[in-house]
């Protein structure tokens, strides 16, 4: 059973331009969101993460919006870069019980000059 | 520091024929995850160590798969014999123990003939 549901599965989007990727959750006891950034070839590396008591987290260029009521969250790449490009995963997991990280699909982001 | 790492990168065998890969995590990391990430998907755990006790494995196909953390340190998975649907990236990532964020190393890609 998917449990985090990832869109768009692709995005092309043009240097400078905001990028937007969205999640949705079904089991309202996860606890931690993290985005995950990867490169071909490589593995997936933490690049920002939120907990349920905030709906907003930035870092840098990188922002998560959250909205518990409607378990969803997104991550929004402000002035996207080429950079930028690769493929990002949401995930997804309940702390309490130390379950496993569940992981969207991924979304494939290609940034244009 | 140095990160995970896994060997080999990439392997290439035919049907029926078995295959192991090795990680070693992060120094210090004590909890070590082996993750399959099919094309086009995210990451889905076979398995979490705790030191070198396995407290998740529900979703290791054990009757062909099989894994080992000896001394707590590194890790060995195996599949014996290899099928055709186990072509994928093996991920091995790991963790301090308590800590939410995960370090991935760089996966070995397996193609099975």
């Amino acid at each position: 059973q998917q449990q985090v549901k990832q869109s768009p599965q692709s995005l092309i989007v043009q240097k400078g331009g905001i990028s937007i990727i969205n999640c949705a959750y079904e089991n309202t006891a996860f606890d931690y969101f993290p985005w995950y950034q990867q490169f071909p070839g490589k593995g997936p590396a933490l690049l920002i993460a939120i907990r349920p008591d905030v709906s907003e987290k930035k870092e840098g260029r990188f922002t998560i919006s959250f909205n518990k009521s409607a378990k969803q969250f997104s991550l929004h790449i402000m002035d996207s870069q080429p950079g930028d490009s690769a493929t990002y995963f949401c995930a997804a997991r309940n702390t309490g019980t130390a379950s496993k990280l569940t992981f969207g699909t991924g979304t494939r982001l290609q940034v244009t000059l | 520091e140095a990160g995970v790492v896994q060997s080999p990168r990439y392997k290439i065998i035919e049907k029926k024929q078995p295959v192991a890969f090795w990680c070693n995590p992060i120094s210090g990391h004590n909890t070590l995850y082996w993750y399959r990430q099919n094309l086009g998907q995210g990451p889905e755990l076979l398995i979490r160590y705790e030191n070198e006790e396995a407290v998740d494995d529900s979703q290791l196909p054990k009757d062909r798969f099989s894994a080992e953390r000896l001394k707590g340190v590194d890790s060995t998975l195996k599949i014996q014999p290899a099928e055709l649907g186990d072509s994928a990236v093996y991920l091995c990532a790991s963790s301090l123990t308590g800590k939410q964020t995960q370090y991935f190393g760089p996966g070995t890609r397996l193609l099975v003939l």
